[in-house]
Formats: C-alpha cells, sequence, structure tokens
C-alpha cells in the first residue's frame, strides 16, 4: 500500500526566502504524485502533479517539484516566499497501475511567512 | 462556473443525534469521495463512489453512511455510532480515467461540531 511522510508539521520562511517542503512516498509501482494547497476554512487546491515524463514539475503561483525515483520524494520550492504562501500545504500519492485509484494524503505542512 | 457545494458550512449536532451532510457537483465526474480533516491528520478517507449507485468504504467508514443516487449528489450521514464526530468534512469529485492521474476537485468543507 502506497502512504505519504511530509516532514515537518510548520515551516516558517521570511518573505522572500526559499520555500522547501518535503514530501517522500512509498509505493510498490509508479505513482502518480500531487502537491495540494489549503487556505484556512477552505477546500484544497490542486498546485502541480506529477504523472510520467519530465521529473521536473511547474505549477501554480511559482511553485514546483521534482520527482526522484532513487530517493522516494517529490520536494516542492518556490524560489521566493510571498506573504500570500502561507497555507496549509498536502503532498498526495496514488498507485499509477491500480484502477481503483484511492489518493493517500499526508498529514500537511502548514507554512508561516515572517514578514 | 462549474464546482462542487457543500452544505452546510458550520453545523453543530447534540451529542446521539444523526446529521447528514449535502455536497452536489455539476462538474459532469463520475467519482465523488468524502474526506475528513482533523488537525494534524491530514485528510483520510470516509467513502468513496467511481459510478452511481455503487460505494465503497474508505479507511474510516464506521460511524458514517453514504447514498449515491445521482451522479452529482453524494450526501454524507454522521451517525450516533461515529465516536468522535467533531471534524472539517471535505467532498470531492474527479473524472475517471482509464490512463493518467484522477485530479480532485474540492469543495469547500462543513465543519461540525458536537455539542
Amino acid at each position: 500500500a502506497q502512504s505519504v511522510t511530509q516532514l515537518g508539521s510548520h515551516v516558517s520562511v521570511s518573505e522572500g526566502a526559499l520555500v522547501l517542503l518535503r514530501c517522500n512516498y512509498s509505493s510498490s509501482v509508479p505513482p502518480y504524485l500531487f502537491w495540494y494547497v489549503q487556505y484556512p476554512n477552505q477546500g484544497l487546491q490542486l498546485l502541480l502533479k506529477y504523472t510520467t515524463g519530465a521529473t521536473l514539475v511547474k505549477g501554480i503561483n511559482g511553485f514546483e517539484a521534482e520527482f526522484k525515483k532513487s530517493e522516494t520524494s517529490f520536494h516542492l520550492t518556490k524560489p521566493s516566499a510571498h506573504m500570500s504562501d502561507a497555507a496549509e500545504y498536502f503532498c498526495a500519492v496514488s498507485e499509477s497501475e491500480n484502477r481503483d485509484d484511492k489518493i493517500i494524503f499526508g498529514k500537511g505542512t502548514r507554512l508561516h511567512i515572517l514578514p | 462556473d462549474g464546482g462542487i457545494t457543500q452544505s452546510p458550512k458550520y453545523l453543530f449536532r447534540k451529542e446521539g443525534q444523526n446529521v447528514t451532510l449535502s455536497c452536489e457537483q455539476n462538474l459532469n465526474h463520475d467519482a465523488m469521495y468524502w474526506y475528513r480533516q482533523d488537525p494534524g491528520q491530514g485528510l483520510r478517507l470516509i467513502y468513496y463512489s467511481q459510478i452511481v449507485n455503487d460505494f465503497q468504504k474508505g479507511d474510516i467508514a464506521e460511524g458514517y453512511s453514504v447514498s449515491r443516487e445521482k451522479k452529482e449528489s453524494f450526501p454524507l450521514t454522521v451517525t450516533s455510532a461515529q465516536k468522535n464526530p467533531t471534524a472539517f468534512y471535505l467532498c470531492a469529485s474527479s473524472i475517471v480515467r482509464s490512463s493518467g492521474a484522477n485530479v480532485l476537485t474540492f469543495g469547500a468543507g462543513s465543519r461540525l461540531t458536537v455539542l
């Protein structure tokens, strides 16, 4: 069964600094990987996804993530943090060969932006 | 605009009462899902349905029930058997692809508080 581990339930960065949110996954088959963002009292929005092909994927709001099979990682980065990036971020995985296709979420990382 | 509508946004319930959360989508998606979100726990899957009149239990189905009589609607009933029902409930939907990742579209959520 697949699983997701997000390192750090809270991350604080200064405005303008690099954002790095860590995600490691476990899957017995090639995975599909996702990052979602949640603003307070709202649902989740898709930031980006990896399915096949290029391992560096770009998403909305300047975020990107790199799939590293050897490290079973899919870390999320943004070169320069903005105050509007403050939110909770969820990494998720589903198994590409499983048409039942349940999506498993990590426990989330809350990103704080310091002025 | 297409999307998912969850109602009510806030709901208070006395212990021992059943309550039904509504989820309606106009995206023409085949699959619908219910997740429960608790602080620091991420999203946990309660039930999902990939086709009308069929649904499957997720990881934490005990104390919950669902129905899928129409493609557009997937209501969740929180029964008195659910021991700790206070949580944020998220409904999501997706198309069902023969290949490629199923991306979830989320509603804005319903916050249930048991008094």
